[in-house]
């Protein structure tokens, strides 16, 4: 059993809509990341964040330590947000990958 | 300016042979990173490298191993290559390691493909 479970593996939506992909762990951690990985390849730091809420433009992150759970929320959604967002938590010197979430938006 | 950078783009080679692809950043960051993603797109890490301390994944072959010349530089050498090394391997940075958060930032990544 993965340590980060990801959900919906895959996520199609019509452009403006809320899209919410969620993050849930295991383990204790020191913090816990979302990435993006654009088609093409290139990966991206999008949030990394041991409590609380986060905003950075219309994607906002969320983590509930208790329930070892985070959201990942984008507003507004565009086509240009179509990529793959991948949860990771880090756990003393180890880092730990969701399988991670497609997401493709339709004009 | 390129943050984290790596060479080469791709790397097609025949089983059995040893190669090296190079990582460099120009963040001033304390900490780099090996990342393995398979065919299946999952990432994990390899490696972490953090003020000369060597930190493995111990479910990676000793048949690969970082050489870090200097801060900015972590290497990756693979002796004897398999099949099963096909993947795209990314480079990363960080200003923490992770036991302190350490926010990532990730080289364009190379894909090796053995043949």
């Amino acid at each position: 059993k993965n340590e980060v479970e990801q959900s919906p593996q895959n996520l199609t939506a019509q452009e403006g809509e809320f899209i919410t992909i969620n993050c849930s762990y295991s383990v204790g951690i020191s913090a816990l990341h979302w990435l993006q990985q654009h088609p093409g390849g290139g990966i991206v730091s999008l949030f990394m964040l041991s409590s609380g809420k986060k905003k950075h433009g219309r994607l906002i992150a969320t983590i509930n330590i208790q329930e070892k759970h985070s959201s990942l929320h984008i507003t507004a959604s565009h086509p240009r947000d179509s990529a793959v967002y991948i949860c990771a938590v880090g756990l003393g010197n180890q880092f730990y990958f969701g399988t991670g979430t497609s997401l493709t938006v339709i004009p | 300016d390129t943050a984290v950078s790596q060479t080469p783009k791709y790397l097609v080679t025949q089983m059995g042979n040893d190669k090296s692809i190079k990582c460099e950043q120009n963040l001033g960051h304390d900490t780099m990173y090996w990342y393995k993603q398979d065919s299946k797109k999952f990432l994990k890490i390899m490696f972490s490298y953090n003020n000369k301390e060597l930190i493995i994944n111990e479910t990676v072959p000793n048949r690969f191993s970082p050489k870090s010349p200097d801060k900015a530089h972590l290497n990756l050498h693979i002796n004897s290559l398999e099949l099963g090394d096909s993947a795209v391997y990314f480079c990363a940075s960080s200003q923490n390691p992770l036991v302190s958060g350490g926010e990532q930032f990730f080289g364009p990544g190379t894909r090796l493909t053995v043949l």
